[in-house]
């Protein structure tokens, strides 16, 4: 069954820690994305990775980290020096047609 | 640069009647532009996409859109609503700027339907 795994769905953690969302795709896509959902703001792009070892930072990349040591996982860690890390995050791999596609999200809640 | 205006942010509509989103992008070449779906607490679902073939797309579930480059827009309709089409829709715009790999939406639309 293809598709983009990310778990946990919801997620509540204790200001001041790290936490790392997972992402992981069996579409042999190349391309993953991490976004962050906040209401009425759409989605924001917070990094990118086109291949494995390498990535970028997109618009909102403060504060969080990833790496890219597989082609099918994309693990983003929301560092304690996000300032407002409450959001829905959202994992998405990209194809050559440059469609993308998303997970279900994680919820992340920082109290 | 490029960016996305999605004109209301909510939108509601009788179930059977027309359902007009509104798209207006902004971009310095020619884009590909796409609309989403998401419904409560899921991911994004791709609706549909231009890609500078034809100006009128056909996605899923019905639904269609129309690329006018002389308005800017790219507006999403179907001809009659359902009540599972409530949901947000979100408008999406990529360019070469981007190495078309980056994509810029917009704010979003909430559609609802009632009976």
């Amino acid at each position: 069954d293809g598709g983009i795994t990310q778990s946990p769905k919801y997620l509540f953690r204790k200001e001041g820690q790290n936490v790392t969302l997972s992402c992981e795709q069996n579409l042999n896509h190349d391309a993953m994305y991490w976004y962050r959902q906040d209401p009425g703001q759409g989605l924001r792009l917070i990094y990118y990775s086109q291949i494995v070892n390498d990535f970028q930072k997109g618009d909102i990349a403060e504060g969080y980290s990833v790496s890219r040591e597989k082609k099918e996982s994309f693990p983003l860690t929301v560092t304690s020096a996000q300032k407002n890390p409450t959001a829905f995050y959202l994992c998405a791999t990209g194809n050559s047609s440059y469609e993308q596609y998303f997970g279900p999200g994680t919820r992340l809640t920082v109290t | 640069a490029q960016s996305v205006t999605q004109l209301g942010s909510h939108v509601s509509v009788s179930e059977g009647a027309l359902v007009l989103l509104r798209c207006n992008y902004s971009s310095s070449v020619p884009p590909y532009l796409f609309w989403y779906v998401q419904y409560p607490n899921q991911g994004l679902q791709l609706l549909l996409k231009y890609t500078s073939a034809a100006t009128l797309v056909k996605g899923i579930n019905g639904f269609e859109a129309e690329f006018k480059k002389s308005e800017t827009s790219f507006h999403l309709t179907k001809p009659s609503a359902h009540m599972s089409d409530a949901a947000e829709y979100f408008c999406a715009v990529s360019s070469p700027e981007g190495g078309y790999n980056k994509l810029i939406f917009g704010a979003g639309t909430r559609l609802a339907v009632h009976p």
